[in-house]
């Protein structure tokens, strides 16, 4: 079936450090690639997406580009600031695996703590 | 617009009692999930509902049941609930006309079974 393998955490960075959350898929079918953000209390919100290879989303900063061939959508971001610190999700909607079409498979998240 | 709505926020259980988890959306969503997360197991999705009337398990749907109450509210009832069931739940939900569409979030009840 799908997975979303994501590097574990916690990661702690000064401000304006560059940051790197590592994120690699497996999938049946021709994935959609997300990254949400989770800010602490509250619900999962969307922080960017790629629908196909050589794809690069881009959000508030951060960006991540969809790689075929590494099956891999790392997310990336210059110079983090602290209100960054957030648990962050990668995940996968595959319309060739099991179950529904617009289901999404989650990595288990990693937490970020950006200190001043 | 409120976006996606969860009630209750937090909720305290016996072993064997039983709750009902509401969930609303005001942007007329086509599709509707819910889903729990567990420590460093992400999110996992317990049942959802494609449309207005139907509804399908997930991948974790043992010891819960579903009820897509019109376009707009989708519930999850615990009948008997056990400590496995701790856990923070979220419900979503998206237009789910394609694969790329955004789900969105509502801010999560955290449950605990004593």
């Amino acid at each position: 079936g799908d997975s979303v393998t994501q590097m574990e955490g916690p990661v702690t960075l000064s401000e304006e450090a560059f940051l790197t959350i590592n994120c690699t898929y497996t999938a049946t079918g021709y994935p959609s690639l997300f990254w949400y953000v989770q800010y602490p209390g509250e619900g999962l919100q969307l922080l960017l997406k790629a629908t196909k290879a050589d794809d690069k989303g881009s959000n508030k900063g951060f960006e991540a580009t969809y790689r075929k061939e590494t099956t891999s959508f790392h997310l990336e971001k210059g110079s983090v600031q602290v209100s960054d610190s957030a648990v962050y999700f990668c995940a996968l909607s595959d319309p060739s695996g099991s179950g529904s079409a617009r289901q999404l498979t989650f990595g288990s998240g990693t937490q970020l703590t950006v200190l001043p | 617009n409120a976006g996606v709505t969860q009630t209750p926020k937090f909720q305290v259980l016996k072993t064997g009692q039983s709750m009902t988890l509401q969930c609303a959306q005001d942007m007329n969503h086509n599709s509707m999930y819910w889903y729990r997360q567990d420590p460093g197991m992400g999110l996992r999705l317990i049942y959802y509902s494609a449309s207005e009337g139907t509804t399908d398990k997930g991948e974790v749907p043992n010891g819960y049941n579903v009820s897509r109450l019109n376009k707009r509210e989708f519930s999850l009832r615990l009948e008997s609930a056990a400590p496995s069931q701790t856990s923070v739940y979220f419900c979503a939900s998206s237009w789910a006309r394609a694969q790329t569409d955004t789900q969105y979030f509502g801010p999560g009840t955290r449950l605990t079974v004593l």
